[in-house]
């Protein structure tokens, strides 16, 4: 399967611990996005990669998320210090620069007790 | 700021039949694109269909097509010969394309379309 992958599908954790995500976007694609999406909602955008180089963050994020993607492959996303509303489906998206069009992986489901 | 509305928090639509998923946006950008995914429970979003604002047609794809009415800043997803397998949660999007945007986009709250057999 040559799609978007994210790891694990589905996280339970209790308040306090830190939990990381994986997102690994189609081979070819330059751009890398993460978003947010709680019960009920659509997604809200993250931050956004482009090749390595994290471009743009939005202030949803806050000091408690990282992102990163190390040679421009895959990424993590880190949440450090869970707290309950962090509870959601961690969506990650890859697109190739030219057309923009984003595929998205299945998503990581985070439940913080 | 962008935004996307989607008015319908839930559609029913007979199988067979065709249905009409709202979306209007707002942007004060000349250039930008409106996309409609299609999530289901499993929670993969699945393109549809694309539209872009200078297209002078509107989009089609299958059984899918996009009736985009600019004046109005609308872009609604019409589905024709409703299938069992349609239903699913259907996103209204829409991208800015400005340079500096790295095609991000900006979703609506979603519509949870039910398909009856």
């Amino acid at each position: 399967d040559t799609g978007v992958s994210q790891d694990p599908r589905h996280k339970i954790t209790k308040r306090g611990q830190n939990v990381t995500f994986r997102c690994d976007p189609i081979s070819e694609h330059n751009r890398l996005y993460w978003y947010r999406q709680t019960l009920g909602q659509g997604p809200e955008f993250l931050t956004y990669f482009q090749n390595e180089a994290q471009l743009e963050k939005s202030r949803l994020l806050s000091d408690r998320f990282s992102a990163e993607r190390p040679k421009g492959s895959f990424s993590t996303l880190e949440i450090q210090r869970t707290e309950q509303g962090d509870s959601a489906m961690y969506l990650c998206a890859s697109s190739p620069v030219l057309t923009g069009e984003l595929f998205f992986g299945e998503g990581s489901r985070l439940t913080v007790l | 700021a962008q935004k996307i509305t989607q008015t319908q928090p839930g559609m029913f639509v007979q199988e067979k039949e065709a249905v009409t998923l709202d979306c209007t946006y707002d942007t004060s950008d000349p250039s930008y694109g409106l996309f409609w995914y299609k999530q289901p429970s499993s929670g993969e979003m699945i393109f549809l269909i694309y539209q872009g604002s200078y297209d002078q047609q509107n989009a089609t794809e299958g059984r899918y097509s996009l009736n985009f009415q600019k004046a109005r800043k609308s872009a609604n997803l019409v589905i024709s010969a409703s299938q069992l397998g349609d239903s699913a949660m259907y996103f209204c999007a829409m991208r800015d394309d400005k340079e500096t945007s790295g095609s991000r986009l900006t979703f609506g709250e979603g519509t949870q379309l039910t398909v009856n057999p």
